[in-house]
C-alpha cells in the first residue's frame, strides 16, 4: 500500500498567490516525522520544512508552512507569494519511528510539479 | 550547500560495466543513506548505513552494494550496469536524532 500519497501530478500557480500543495500518509506507527523537499531541474533535493508527529503547531519556514492535519493524516504544503524561482518538482516524504533513536529510511510521494507563471 | 559532497556529478559508461559513486556526509553526521531516482520509479531507499555498519536495505539490487569507511564517507558500487540503472543517485546524511536528511547533489548515471 502507497504510503505517501500526492494526488496532484502538476499544478499551476500565478506569480504571487500562494498554492497548496496536498500531500496524505498512511502509517500505524505513532512517531513519525513529515518532510517536504523541493527539487528543481538542476536535479538537487532541497530540504524545505519539517513537521513530527508530536509538534503542536503547524511547522513554518519562510513562505513555507505546513497544513498539518493529524486525524486526516494530511500534510499539505503551503508556498505563499510563489515566485518564479519555485517552479520544481516538491516531493513528499515521511520517516516512521521517528524517536526510536535510530535513523530510518524516507518514504517518498511521487512528486507535485509545480509551474509558476509569470 | 547541505554539505553533502557527492562524486563524480555525472557519469556515463557502458553496459556491462562497473562504476563506484562516492559520498562525503556533513561533518558530524553518522548515518548515510542511498537514494535512486529514476523516471519510471521515483525515489526509492537503497540502504542505510550508520557508523559504518549496515542499518537498513531497501530495493537495492545484487549487483548493487554499498560500504561506509571509518572516515564515514560512502561508496556505491553499482556492477555488471544495465540500461535501466541509468538514474540519479542521491546520498543523504543525518546525525543519529536530525530531524531531516541532507541531500548530496546527486551523481547522474547514463549507461548506454
Amino acid at each position: 500500500a502507497q504510503k505517501i500519497t500526492q494526488t496532484q501530478p502538476g499544478m499551476f500557480v500565478q506569480e504571487k498567490e500562494a498554492v497548496t500543495l496536498d500531500c496524505t500518509y498512511d502509517t500505524s506507527d505513532p512517531s513519525y516525522g513529515l518532510f517536504w523537499y523541493k527539487q528543481p531541474s538542476s536535479g538537487e533535493m532541497i530540504f524545505l520544512i519539517y513537521q513530527g508527529s508530536y509538534d503542536q503547531q503547524n511547522a513554518t519556514e519562510g513562505r513555507y508552512s505546513l497544513n498539518f492535519q493529524k486525524a486526516r493524516k494530511s500534510a499539505n504544503l503551503v508556498i505563499s507569494a510563489s515566485q518564479l524561482g519555485d517552479s520544481a518538482m516538491y516531493f513528499c516524504a515521511m520517516r516512521e519511528g521517528f524517536n526510536a533513536g535510530n535513523n530510518r529510511k524516507l518514504i517518498w510521494g511521487l512528486g507535485t510539479s509545480l509551474a509558476v507563471n509569470p | 550547500d547541505s554539505g553533502v559532497t557527492q562524486t563524480p556529478k555525472h557519469l556515463i559508461t557502458a553496459t556491462g560495466q562497473r562504476v563506484t559513486l562516492r559520498c562525503s556526509p556533513r561533518s558530524g553526521d553518522l548515518s548515510v543513506y542511498w537514494y535512486q531516482q529514476s523516471l519510471d520509479q521515483g525515489l526509492q531507499f537503497l540502504i542505510q548505513y550508520y557508523n559504518g555498519e549496515e542499518r537498513a536495505k531497501g530495493n537495492i539490487l545484487e549487483r548493487f552494494s554499498a560500504q561506509q569507511f571509518p572516515d564515514l564517507h560512502s561508496e556505491l558500487n553499482l556492477s555488471s550496469l544495465e540500461l535501466g540503472d541509468s538514474a540519479l543517485y542521491f546520498c543523504a546524511s543525518s546525525a543519529k536524532a536530525g530531524t531531516e536528511a541532507f541531500f548530496g547533489q546527486g551523481t547522474r548515471l547514463t549507461v548506454v
